[in-house]
């Protein structure tokens, strides 16, 4: 069956820019995770949507983030202002509601802020 | 606060030489604990996890796993590592606080493999 998809793969844009990122879950997880991996470093975390709601948004950095997932689907991340050091992997991952539940990752998008 | 650490931060083998990957987890319950391993251009693939009861977890592509809770670890095995294995490998710890299942990675130890 199909995976959780990105669009873009990549994405170059100028420094304060808006981009907003797309993720597609697994049909039926309806638990949504946003993480960010920096070069040489592991994921971290962003934010995580159960249904439609942000249950948990501690990993945001800061007010110029920000996330969406208004049918309990799709989820958009949403970056305001774009600095260069927001370059980096957005990674998205889906899971069935479960305690401990495996979270499947998309490939992720590239973002360069130049 | 929770916290994985992966000492490794690159490591090299020949094919078919065994393996072992380290990973340290701070947490103050039972954590739930991972491995993914992600390739070149590859999204994360999990390996295996540890819930609870044994502490010895098979996993795809012959690794294995130990949850150690007396040294809080859970190193990463493979008796014979083949040239497919070359990857960077992840251990996590699923921080269930609020039961949100947010994942805290380690850094990842990459793996070479010479022929």
């Amino acid at each position: 069956g199909a995976g959780v998809s990105q669009t873009p793969s990549n994405k170059v844009t100028e420094k304060g820019k808006y981009v907003e990122l797309r993720c597609d879950p697994i049909s039926g997880h309806t638990a949504l995770y946003w993480y960010r991996q920096s070069l040489g470093q592991g994921p971290e975390f962003l934010i995580y949507f159960q249904g439609t709601g942000a249950a948990d948004d501690s990993g945001l950095p800061n007010d110029r983030f920000f996330a969406v997932r208004p049918e309990g689907s799709v989820s958009t991340l949403k970056i305001q202002r774009t600095e260069r050091g927001d370059s980096a992997v957005y990674l998205c991952a889906s899971s069935l509601l479960s305690q401990g539940a495996e979270q499947y990752f998309g490939p992720g998008t590239r973002l360069t802020v130049t | 606060a929770q916290s994985v650490t992966q000492p490794d931060i690159h490591i090299t083998v020949s094919e078919g030489a065994s393996l072992e990957l380290r990973c340290n987890y701070s947490y103050g319950a039972t954590p739930y604990l991972f491995w993914y391993v992600q390739s070149p251009g590859q999204g994360l693939q999990l390996l295996l996890k540890y819930f609870s009861g044994d502490t010895l977890v098979q996993g795809i592509k012959g690794f294995e796993a130990e949850f150690k809770r007396s040294q809080s670890s859970f190193n990463l095995r493979k008796p014979s590592v083949h040239w497919s294995d070359a990857a960077e490998y992840f251990c996590a710890v699923g921080a269930s606080q609020y039961n949100t299942d947010k994942l805290i990675f380690g850094t990842g130890t990459r793996l070479q493999v010479f022929p």
